[in-house]
């Protein structure tokens, strides 16, 4: 069945810029969609089809895709943007990676 | 606006049987593909389920192969999830979700419920 990795956690002062990371076997070729999750919360989308942003979503949400790494990137982090963050892919089955734990310092 | 709200989570015994409903509201809701996705304590999220908009076309993961049926009743705009056989395992959070693709698939989830808990255990 098809993996994808994320890094634990990753942490940064507001303002810095965060990338989060979803390695997969050749993931360039799928289309990625990534999730955050606040404690006690349902996820929310934040970005699909590689680099989309759903409406209500800021700017400082993108994202990339390509080769075996597709990145989140939250440009300017703030307090809010703390969070769990989950890339997805399907697989011929709905396949989330193993979620990155963004902490804002 | 939007809504999907679960229920029918519990405490149940390994071995038996639970059915957890959505009831979905501000959309067409016999126009959309819905999930399952599973969140055990403190763990990842866990693909458990999609079925078609009409349902007829339902894929599960091999976790639950077998033992969950995804179903949907479109007169009464609810999604299910009969839950047999169950073990300690299936303990965790279950969300319904909807799939953004209006009469087919987009393979993602653009709305969540808030969850329903479900707890396996002796």
């Amino acid at each position: 069945s098809y993996v994808l990795t994320q890094s634990p956690s990753v942490s940064m002062a507001p303002g810095q810029t965060a990338r989060i990371t979803c390695g997969g076997n050749n993931i360039g070729s799928k289309s990625v969609h990534w999730y955050q999750q606040k404690p006690g919360q349902a996820p929310v989308l934040v970005v699909y089809d590689d680099s989309d942003r759903p409406s209500g979503i800021p700017e400082r949400f993108s994202g990339s895709n390509s080769g075996n790494t597709a990145t989140l990137t939250i440009s300017r982090v703030e307090a809010g943007d703390e969070a769990d963050y989950y890339c997805q892919v399907w697989d011929g089955s709905g396949v989330f990676g193993t979620g990155t734990k963004v902490t804002v310092l | 606006q939007v809504q999907l709200v679960e229920s029918g989570g519990g405490v149940v015994q390994p071995g038996r049987s639970l059915r957890l409903s959505c009831a979905a509201s501000g959309f067409t809701f016999s126009s959309y593909g819905m999930y399952w996705v599973r969140q055990a304590p403190g763990k990842g999220l866990e693909w458990v389920a999609i079925i078609s908009y009409d349902g007829t076309n339902k894929y599960y993961a091999d976790s639950v192969k077998g033992r969950f049926t995804i179903s949907r009743d479109n007169s009464k705009n609810t999604l299910y999830l009969q839950m047999n056989s169950l073990r300690v395992e299936d303990t965790a959070f279950y969300y319904c979700a909807k799939d953004p693709g209006e009469g087919n698939y987009y393979h993602y989830m653009d709305v969540w419920g808030k969850g329903t808990t479900v707890t396996v255990s002796s």
